[in-house]
């Protein structure tokens, strides 16, 4: 059974400060997604990662990936309070048709 | 585009009784998969259709049940609620055609049970 694990499950942050989180998964998969979830919202997608050594990056965020080390980490750089939130990963197996197994998401404090 | 769309935004149920949620997918999207959110179990998948057809289904008892219809679209249902039903109820909607596709959730069913 694919299992995710995401570290850490709390973080809490300077402002101006960099920080990464990190996403283990257990066996091979064919895609890994990175989501933004407010208080009481629904998920938004940051961002989708295929291939081994991926990388993307919108604006303070970067992600990556390494499927040698079924490894995915979210690199924040410079944090600012609007980054406050919850960062969940999530990997899909293509013979696992339309499921995609979550980690237990990070929350993110960015403090002034 | 519009985006992934579900109903009703609020449900608040008692013990016993049985709700049906809707989700209407993107246009053009035949996936719409189905996922339960909770603070102590985290976001757990329920079951995902494919051109009417339920391809794949997560451990849920037999109380939760889904079907899909021609346009795509999509309900679930959840029979002798339970105290522990009390959920977000996420769909997200991809095109999926012969793999999985970026997927894109909709706002959720913020449901409560009594």
């Amino acid at each position: 059974e694919l299992k995710v694990e995401q570290n850490p499950l709390f973080l809490s942050m300077q402002e101006g400060k960099n920080y990464t989180i990190y996403c283990n998964y257990s066996t091979t998969s064919d895609r890994l997604y990175w989501y933004r979830q407010d208080p009481g919202k629904s998920l938004e997608s940051l961002f989708v990662l295929l291939s081994n050594g991926a990388v993307k990056q919108e604006g303070r965020l970067m992600a990556s990936l390494d499927t040698k080390a079924r490894l995915s980490t979210l690199h924040i750089t410079a944090a600012v309070h609007d980054l406050s939130a919850t960062y969940f990963c999530a990997v899909d197996i293509v013979t696992n048709a339309g499921k995609s197994t979550f980690g237990d998401g990070t929350t993110l404090t960015v403090k002034p | 585009k519009a985006g992934v769309t579900q109903t009703p935004r609020y449900l608040i149920k008692t013990r016993g009784q049985q709700v049906t949620l809707s989700c209407s997918p993107i246009s053009g999207h035949r996936s719409v998969s189905w996922y339960q959110q909770t603070p102590g179990q985290g976001l757990q998948f329920l079951f995902e259709y494919f051109s009417e057809t339920q391809r794949n289904k997560g451990n849920f008892p037999g109380r939760f049940s889904g079907r899909q219809f021609s346009n795509s679209r999509s309900e679930m249902n959840v029979s002798t609620l339970e105290l522990g039903d009390s959920a977000l109820y996420l769909c997200a909607s991809s095109l999926a055609e012969g793999f999985r596709d970026e997927q894109f959730f909709g706002p959720g069913t913020r449901l409560t049970v009594l």
